[in-house]
C-alpha cells in the first residue's frame, strides 16, 4: 500500500482555519485521497476523498497538489469539536478499497 | 443516513470466555464490511474484510480461528473471540461500505478481559 507521511500533531485557535497537511509521494494513478477523523473513544468518521480535483463538503475542503504526490485538509473555521485525530489514507478499488490507518495527525483546538 | 452500530458497546468477559460482537448498517445495505482493532495510544488495524455470504478474509497475522467473523445478511456481521484472553482486550471497531468510496464505522466495543 502507499504510504502517507502527516505531522504527528498540530494545534489550532477556535475560529481560525486550519490546515492539515499530508505526504504521498508514491502514490499511484488509482488511489484516491481520503480523510477520516476519530473522536476519543469513538470509531472513525469520514470527513472527505478525493481523486484528482479540489473537493469541498460542509465538513472540510481538500485541496490536492497539482502531481497527487501531497494533499491538505482544510478546516475553515475550527472548533472545540473538531479535536480529533486525523487520518490521510490512501485507497483504491484494486485493494477492496481498504484502509490502512497510519499515526494520524492530533489536532488540538484551544480556546 | 448511513449509520453504524455496534452491540455491545463494552463487554467485561474472564479469561478463557467467547464474547460475540454485532455490527449492524441500519439505514442502508453494506457491500462489504471490516473488522478493525485498535489498542490504546495506537492507530487502527484492520483484522479482516468480510462480504455477504461468503467467508471473511483475514489480515495477515490474524488467527481465522481465534476470530471467527460471520456476515449472514447485508446489514448483520458478527465478530466472535473465542478463548479471550488478557492480551484480546482492546477497542473493536467495524465499518460498512454501501458501494461508494468512503467506509461508515461503528461507535466501537471496548473488550476488556480479566
Amino acid at each position: 500500500d502507499a504510504k502517507t507521511t502527516q505531522p504527528n500533531s498540530m494545534e489550532s485557535n477556535e475560529e481560525e482555519p486550519v490546515h492539515l497537511p499530508c505526504n504521498h509521494s508514491t502514490i499511484s494513478g488509482t488511489d484516491y485521497i481520503h480523510w477520516y477523523r476519530q473522536l476519543p473513544s469513538q470509531g472513525p468518521e469520514y470527513v472527505i476523498h478525493g481523486l484528482t480535483s479540489n473537493v469541498n463538503n460542509r465538513m472540510a475542503s481538500l485541496a490536492i497538489a497539482e502531481d497527487r504526490k501531497s494533499s491538505t485538509l482544510i478546516l475553515h473555521r475550527a472548533t472545540l469539536r473538531d479535536a480529533a485525530v486525523y487520518y490521510c489514507i490512501l485507497s483504491n478499488t484494486g485493494t477492496a478499497s481498504k484502509l490502512t490507518f497510519g499515526t494520524g495527525t492530533r489536532l488540538q483546538v484551544t480556546l | 443516513g448511513a449509520v453504524v452500530s455496534q452491540h455491545p458497546s463494552w463487554v467485561i468477559c474472564k479469561s478463557g470466555t467467547s464474547v460475540k460482537i454485532e455490527c449492524r448498517s441500519l439505514d442502508f445495505q453494506a457491500t462489504t464490511m471490516f473488522w478493525y482493532r485498535q489498542f490504546p495510544k495506537q492507530s487502527l488495524m484492520l483484522m479482516a474484510t468480510s462480504n455477504e455470504g461468503s467467508k471473511a478474509t483475514y489480515e495477515q497475522g490474524v488467527e481465522k480461528d481465534k476470530f471467527l467473523i460471520n456476515h449472514a445478511s447485508l446489514t448483520l456481521s458478527t465478530l466472535t473471540v473465542t478463548s479471550a484472553h488478557p492480551e484480546d482486550s482492546s477497542f473493536y471497531i467495524c465499518s460498512a461500505k454501501r458501494g461508494g468510496n468512503e467506509q461508515f464505522f461503528g461507535p466501537g466495543t471496548r473488550l476488556t478481559v480479566l
